[in-house]
């Protein structure tokens, strides 16, 4: 148990459509980043957010967007949805800006786009 | 940039035998370094992590892992390896300040029975 919960766990959706992914953050955790892992590879960083400011981003496009609430949750959106966008979608949270800080993820949500 | 090699996308071992996944990391400052495990159709797990501490790092369910700075590795390791082992598992880098985990693209370990 990690304290991190995402949801939905499963979802299809159809190329060219707009997805919203959720994920609530343990209590008192200022960060949280976005993982996308494509089937058989490691997690790739998308963004993270720091008390609700995006606080550095890997290499997506800028329609890979997202947000961080007061409340420790937290959204990743994707529009023009494209079918390379299927995989698992990660959200991990932390107290400070990571370095040794423990990252703690939650279970996905796996998108499938058709 | 950092980068993390994980030799051997697939490793099998007979139940109760040495379990040994390899990891090796590049990184032109002093790295923080993790394994995770993935089960199926699961998110990540943290087994360990080094954070500049002790060179030897032990972990959950009996799992450990060496900092070697002058191979730039960080080999993950259990003695006897148990049916419930077997899983996807990540190896990762970072560094102090604002950056992201770097994944190894991981190791699927399977126990034989």
């Amino acid at each position: 148990e990690t304290g991190v919960t995402q949801s939905p766990t499963h979802l299809i959706k159809t190329r060219g459509q707009q997805v919203t992914l959720r994920c609530s953050s343990q209590s008192g955790h200022n960060t949280v980043s976005w993982y996308q892992q494509a089937l058989g590879q490691g997690p790739q960083f998308i963004f993270q957010y720091y008390r609700e400011e995006e606080n550095g981003r890997g290499n997506f496009p800028p329609r890979f967007s997202g947000l961080q609430f007061p409340n420790y949750s937290s959204e990743l959106n994707v529009n023009a949805l494209e079918l390379d966008d299927s995989a698992l979608y990660l959200c991990a949270s932390s107290l400070g800006l990571g370095g040794a800080d423990t990252i703690y993820f939650g279970e996905g949500s796996w998108l499938t786009v058709v | 940039a950092q980068s993390v090699t994980q030799l051997g996308s697939h490793v099998s071992v007979s139940e109760g035998a040495l379990v040994l996944l390899r990891c090796n990391y590049s990184s032109s400052v002093p790295p923080y370094l993790f394994w995770y495990v993935q089960y199926p159709n699961q998110g990540l797990q943290l087994l360990l992590k080094y954070t500049s501490a002790a060179t030897l790092v032990k972990g959950i369910n009996g799992f450990e892992a060496e900092f070697k700075k002058s191979e730039t590795s960080f080999h993950l390791t259990k003695p006897s390896a148990h049916m419930s082992d077997a899983a996807e598992y990540f190896c990762a880098v970072t560094s102090s300040g604002n950056t992201p985990l770097v994944f190894g693209k991981g190791t699927r370990l399977s126990v034989i029975a």
